[in-house]
C-alpha cells in the first residue's frame, strides 16, 4: 500500500500568517495515462466529517476560501494556507488514490493559532 | 444539495457483524458518474477507506486489503441506500464510520454522513 506521511504533525501559526502542511507518498500519484495527480486535501474540525477543501492537487472546491491552495506532483504535496484565519483551526489530511483501487490517508497535520 | 444519513447500531458485541446503512438524498445509489464508501477512523488507525459499491452497467465493489475477507458494501437500489456489514469484530473495529460519496473524476469524498461511534465491547 502507498502510505502518505504528513509533516509537521501539528503547527501553530499567527492569525495573518501563511501557513504550510507537506505532504510525502511513499510512491508517485502521478497517473502517466493523463498526467493527473490524486491528491486530495480535507479539512476536519472536532465532532464533524472530514470536509474536501482540494482535488486533483490543486482544484479548490467550490466555496473554499482561495487563500487555501494546493501543489505539487509525483510523491511531494503541499497544502497553504496564505493568511490563516481563525476558522482554520482544524486537523488537515491528504489523501491519495492510485491504480489499486484503494484510498490512503495521511496521519493529520493539526493547525492552531500562535 | 446531496445529503448523506448514516442510521446503525453505536454497540456491537466481539465476534458478531457490524451493520450500518447510508441513505441517499438528492443523488442515486445507482449513478454511474458515484462510488459510495465506507470510511473508518480512530486514534490509532486514522482515516481508513474500507470499501465502496458503485453501477457501471453493472455492480462492483472495492475492498481494502485490511478487511477483504470481513467485508460486504452492498446496495438498496429500491430505497436508494447502500449497506456496510462487517464480520467477526473485535474491540480493534471500535471507531468512528462514515459514509461518503465519491464523484468520477474528482479523486475525493465530496459528500459525507454525520458519522456514527460504534464500539465493539461485551
Amino acid at each position: 500500500d502507498i502510505v502518505m506521511t504528513q509533516s509537521p504533525d501539528s503547527l501553530a501559526v499567527s492569525l495573518g500568517e501563511r501557513a504550510t502542511i507537506n505532504c510525502k507518498s511513499s510512491q508517485s500519484v502521478l497517473y502517466n495515462s493523463n498526467n493527473q495527480n490524486y491528491l486530495a486535501w480535507y479539512q476536519q474540525k472536532p465532532g464533524q466529517p472530514p470536509k474536501l477543501l482540494i482535488h486533483l492537487t490543486s482544484v479548490r472546491e467550490f466555496g473554499v476560501p482561495d487563500r487555501f491552495s494546493g501543489s505539487g506532483s509525483g510523491t511531494d504535496f503541499t497544502l497553504t494556507i496564505s493568511s490563516l484565519q481563525a476558522d482554520d483551526v482544524a486537523v488537515y489530511y491528504c489523501q491519495q488514490y492510485y491504480n489499486t483501487q484503494t484510498w490512503t490517508f495521511g496521519q493529520g497535520t493539526k493547525v492552531e493559532i500562535k | 444539495q446531496v445529503q448523506l444519513q448514516q442510521s446503525g447500531p453505536g454497540l456491537v458485541k466481539p465476534s458478531q457483524t457490524l451493520s450500518l446503512t447510508c441513505g441517499i438524498s438528492g443523488d442515486s445509489v445507482s449513478s454511474n458518474r458515484a462510488n459510495w464508501n465506507w470510511i473508518r477512523q480512530s486514534p490509532s488507525r486514522g482515516l481508513e477507506w474500507l470499501g465502496r459499491t458503485s453501477y457501471r452497467s453493472r455492480w462492483r465493489n472495492d475492498y481494502a486489503v485490511s478487511v477483504k475477507s470481513r467485508i460486504s458494501v452492498t446496495p438498496d437500489t429500491s430505497r436508494n441506500q447502500f449497506f456496510l456489514q462487517l464480520k467477526s469484530v473485535t474491540a480493534d473495529d471500535t471507531a468512528v464510520y462514515y459514509c461518503a460519496r465519491e464523484i468520477v473524476g474528482i479523486a475525493g469524498f465530496d459528500v459525507w454522513g454525520q458519522g456514527t461511534m460504534v464500539t465493539v465491547s461485551s
